[in-house]
């Protein structure tokens, strides 16, 4: 799986749009890139994910570039409930094994 | 559906004292998996299996056993516990796909003095 590099945390106001960045300049050509969160004390949960289009779902965006180096998980309107850890994994499917996560980025949105 | 469970929620142990965490899921998904997160960090893989009778190691396999007689379940036993294996257990599934959507347990918070 291709190594990711997130800020370690972050923060972002009620309302406004969070933007998440995630580097994965060692991608291949199969992986997809996972998004991921822990909000406190749970398990984490599944975002979105995709190849190499831009992705939507009722929970968040997710813009990858062209060159499929990087990508941007975007929450349109944050609340206090989206405080959480965000991990960005990149991925071919059905790998065999299981996902491993880093360090993820930490969003706290504040009132 | 429950999605997966896992039992104990809490567990304090002894060193040396052995133990097993429970995970069952009834989504009749094919992989199955342990985590354990530590303060601050992110989670690592202990233990997977991609199948009923199937299993393999992860990244810190050290000091943990687990075996999936059936689809549905699939325990982590610690057999002699140790303080550096106080952490949170998580849990978690999918199915054989297209994908890596992994569903998660509620997590296991276990304390070893």
């Amino acid at each position: 799986d291709a190594k990711t590099t997130q800020p370690p945390s972050m923060d972002c106001a009620e309302g406004r749009a969070a933007n998440l960045p995630c580097n994965h300049s060692t991608i291949s050509g199969n992986e997809y890139v996972y998004w991921y969160r822990q909000i406190h004390s749970q398990g984490p949960q599944y975002i979105i994910h995709g190849l190499k289009n831009n992705e939507t779902n009722e929970m968040a965006s997710l813009i990858i570039t062209e060159d499929r180096k990087s990508s941007t998980l975007i929450l349109p309107h944050a609340t206090l409930r989206d405080t959480a850890v965000y991990y960005c994994i990149v991925r071919r499917n059905n790998a065999g094994n299981m996902l491993t996560f880093g360090g993820g980025t930490r969003l706290m949105v504040k009132p | 559906n429950a999605g997966v469970t896992q039992t104990p929620k809490f567990q304090v142990l002894k060193t040396g004292q052995s133990m097993t965490l429970q995970c069952a899921q009834d989504m009749n998904h094919e992989y199955m998996s342990w985590y354990r997160q530590d303060p601050g960090m992110g989670l690592r893989l202990i233990h997977y299996s991609v199948g009923a009778g199937i299993t393999d190691q992860g990244e810190v396999p050290n000091g943990y056993n687990v075996s999936r007689s059936t689809t549905e379940d699939f325990p982590l036993r610690l057999l002699s516990a140790a303080p550096s294996q106080t952490s949170v257990y998580f849990c978690a599934s999918r199915p054989w796909g297209d994908n890596e959507k992994l569903f998660f347990g509620s997590g296991t918070q276990l304390s070893v003095l």
